[in-house]
C-alpha cells in the first residue's frame, strides 16, 4: 500500500517570496505522483504530475516539483508566489499496480501581501 | 470548469436518513472516482468505477454504496446517516483506469447531517 505525508499543515509566506511545500511518500511499488490545488469552495485541480522520466516536473502557474526516489519525496516549489496562490495544496500518490489514489492531508498556503 | 458535474451542491438531512449523490463525468471519460473530504480525515478515496464495473475500493463504509450506469454517470448512496458523515463528497473522472491518468474533480456536494 501507499501513503503520503505532507509535513506542513500551514505555510504562510510573503508575496514574491519563494515557497516549498513538502511531500513524502511510502510505497513498495513504483509510483506516480501528483500535486493538486484546491481554491476555496472549489474542487481539486491538477498542478503537475510525475509518471516517469525527468525528475524535475513543471506544472501550471509557475509551480515545479522534483521527484527524489532515494528520499521518497516530491516537494513542490515556486520561486515567487502571488496572492492568487493562496489555496490548499494536496500531494497524491498512486501505484502502477492499482487504481487507488492516496492523498496527503493538505498544506494550506497563505500568501501575505 | 473541469467538465465534471455533481448534484446537488448542498444537502442537509437528519441522522438515520438515506441520500443519493449524483455525478456526471467529463465527456469521454470512462472512470469515476468518489472521495470524502472532512476536516479530521482529509481527502479519503472511497471507490472507483470503470465503464460500469467496480475497479477499486478504498475506505468506504458498508452503509455506503455506489454504481455507474450505462450512460457513465455515477451515484453514491449513503444510508443510515450519522453526524460523522457530514463532509464534502467529490467525484472525479478520468479517461481510463490506471494510476497514471489525471483525475478531473467536480465541485463537490456538501452533506450536512443534523
Amino acid at each position: 500500500a501507499q501513503s503520503v505525508t505532507q509535513l506542513d499543515s500551514q505555510v504562510p509566506v510573503f508575496e514574491e517570496a519563494p515557497v516549498e511545500l513538502r511531500c513524502n511518500y511510502s510505497s513498495s511499488v513504483s509510483v506516480y505522483l501528483f500535486w493538486y490545488v484546491q481554491y476555496p469552495n472549489q474542487g481539486l485541480q491538477l498542478l503537475l504530475k510525475y509518471l516517469s522520466g525527468s525528475t524535475l516536473v513543471k506544472g501550471i502557474n509557475g509551480f515545479e516539483a522534483e521527484f527524489n526516489k532515494s528520499q521518497t519525496s516530491f516537494h513542490l516549489r515556486k520561486p515567487s508566489v502571488h496572492i492568487s496562490d493562496t489555496a490548499e495544496y494536496f500531494c497524491a500518490v498512486s501505484g502502477n499496480t492499482g487504481n487507488q489514489f492516496y492523498f496527503g492531508t493538505g498544506t494550506s498556503l497563505t500568501v501575505i501581501p | 470548469d473541469s467538465g465534471v458535474t455533481q448534484t446537488p451542491k448542498h444537502l442537509i438531512t437528519a441522522t438515520g436518513q438515506r441520500v443519493t449523490l449524483r455525478c456526471s463525468p467529463r465527456s469521454g471519460d470512462l472512470s469515476v472516482y468518489w472521495y470524502q473530504q472532512s476536516l479530521d480525515q482529509g481527502l479519503q478515496f472511497l471507490i472507483q468505477y470503470y465503464n460500469g464495473e467496480e475497479r477499486a475500493k478504498g475506505n468506504i463504509l458498508e452503509r455506503f454504496s455506489a454504481q455507474q450506469f450505462p450512460d457513465l454517470h455515477s451515484e453514491l448512496n449513503l444510508s443510515s446517516l450519522e453526524l460523522g458523515d457530514s463532509a464534502l463528497y467529490f467525484c472525479a473522472s478520468s479517461v481510463a483506469s490506471g494510476g497514471d491518468y489525471e483525475q478531473y474533480f467536480g465541485p463537490g456536494t456538501r452533506l450536512t447531517v443534523t
